[in-house]
């Protein structure tokens, strides 16, 4: 069975400073991963994927994962938080055919001025 | 392209009330899931089409919900009668049948049900 454990509920940083929000992953196979945002009152909006190409999944807005097979894990990172990066944060893994969503329980990331 | 559309964006009732949530896909995709975001639970999928056949309803909380999907670009999502518990926002995604091994779902911005 697939599932995904973020590990923070609550992430906050101040502007400028480096973004780490954690997803551990449980897989039968090898994994399809996602990173999905969602801003108040928004839908949800892909970040970026991992469909076993490059290790290192560049994403948009500067954010970028890693997935590491060996510690079962596919962190979200960004170098320089910005304010408007304050949103909630799905890590999402898929079955094989795609058509389940397995969703991590969110984290929240406030951003400090 | 405008993306997966969802209508309406927020939704009172009352209880008892019947509820339809609307959905049009992206043009092109094969596949449409119904998606349910509470505090509690997160979110959940409660059934996915393909090629407007139903394949998987078991995420379906109970008889009270039905989805439709009549042609290729809508579908809906019937409550009846509604319950102060199913208050929600209710998500639609869709995605192509064949997306080179990215199974990227395309969401739509929601439904924020309240059911007083």
């Amino acid at each position: 069975a697939q599932s995904v454990t973020q590990l923070d509920s609550h992430v906050s940083v101040s502007e400028g400073t480096p973004v780490l929000l954690r997803c551990n992953y449980s897989s039968s196979y090898s994994p399809s991963l996602f990173w999905y945002v969602q801003h108040p009152n928004k839908g949800l909006q892909l970040l970026l994927k991992y469909t076993s190409a490059a290790t290192l999944v560049k994403g948009i807005n500067g954010f970028e994962a890693e997935f590491k097979k060996s510690e079962t894990s596919f962190h979200l990172t960004k170098p320089s938080a910005h304010m408007s990066d304050a949103a909630e944060y799905f890590c999402v893994v898929s079955d094989l055919t795609g058509n389940q969503f397995y969703f991590g329980t969110g984290t929240s990331l406030t951003v400090i001025p | 392209d405008a993306g997966v559309i969802q209508s309406p964006r927020h939704e009172v009732t009352e209880m008892g009330q019947e509820v339809t949530l609307r959905c049009k896909p992206i043009s092109g995709h094969d596949y449409l899931f119904w998606y349910r975001q509470t505090m509690m639970r997160g979110l959940e999928l409660l059934i996915y089409f393909n090629n407007n056949v139903p394949i998987d309803d078991s995420g379906m909380p109970e008889d009270r919900f039905s989805a439709k999907m009549p042609n290729a670009s809508f579908s809906t999502l019937k409550i009846q009668p509604s319950e102060p518990r199913d208050s929600a926002v209710y998500f639609c995604a869709s995605r192509p049948m064949f997306s080179g091994g990215n199974n990227e779902q395309f969401f739509g911005p929601g439904t924020r049900l309240t059911v007083l």
